[in-house]
């Protein structure tokens, strides 16, 4: 069974810390990673992408993937209340737009 | 730029029912992929279609079927609906649908079975 696997949480943090979302997958092809917040009743918004080792920045938010480790993770700076969410981690399986998502981490940011 | 655009929003079936969902892509958005999102299990990826054809699709029962039109819009159909089908079920649509192209999604349908 291919798999996405993240913490389900919650993950509370204090405002303007740093959280860290983990996600780790079990496909060795899959190519491609996704970032996805979704708000309580809304629908999942991407907001990062990755597909190289390394790490990635849009803004206060980076990714990280290690492929080798089979390790996704997702680092938001200067937390905020209205990052609240779940964060979904996603891979592709290796075939059109198969993509497998994690059951997501729910983050709390308290003010 | 529109985004994409799932209707209906809600709706409540009885057992025994079918259900016929629709999702209008992005305009030139060519992938639909369509997802079950349930809290016990997350989001399940159904199937998805480009350019008219299904390419890819998940471990879900021939119960759940789809098309996609020459317009890229596409339906999913649920017959014989169970209670278990309960859920929000989502579209994503994109540019190609092959790897790296990013997936957007619908608000989504609300179903309930009763």
């Amino acid at each position: 069974q291919k798999e996405v696997e993240q913490n389900s949480g919650p993950l509370s943090v204090p405002e303007g810390a740093i959280a860290s979302l983990n996600c780790t997958y079990s496909d060795r092809v899959s190519q491609s990673f996704f970032w996805y917040r979704q708000y309580s009743g809304k629908s999942p918004e991407l907001i990062m992408s990755i597909y190289s080792n390394g790490d990635k920045e849009d803004g206060r938010f980076t990714a990280q993937l290690n492929k080798a480790s089979q390790y996704v993770s997702l680092l938001i700076r200067d937390s905020q209340p209205s990052d609240s969410a779940t964060y979904l981690c996603a891979a592709d399986s290796g075939g059109y737009q198969k993509v497998t998502f994690g059951t997501g981490t729910k983050l709390q940011v308290i003010p | 730029k529109a985004g994409v655009t799932q209707t209906p929003r809600y709706l409540i079936k009885t057992r025994g029912q079918q259900v016929t969902l629709s999702c209008s892509p992005i305009s030139g958005h060519r992938s639909v992929s369509w997802y079950q999102q349930t809290p016990g299990q997350g989001l399940q990826f159904l199937f998805e279609y480009f350019s008219e054809t299904q390419r890819n699709k998940g471990n879900f029962p021939g119960r759940f079927s789809g098309r996609q039109f020459s317009n890229s819009r596409s339906e999913m159909n649920v017959s014989t609906l169970e209670l278990g089908d309960s859920a929000l079920y989502l579209c994503a649509s994109s540019l190609l649908g092959i790897t790296n192209t990013e997936a957007f999604f619908g608000q989504g349908t609300r179903l309930t079975v009763v």
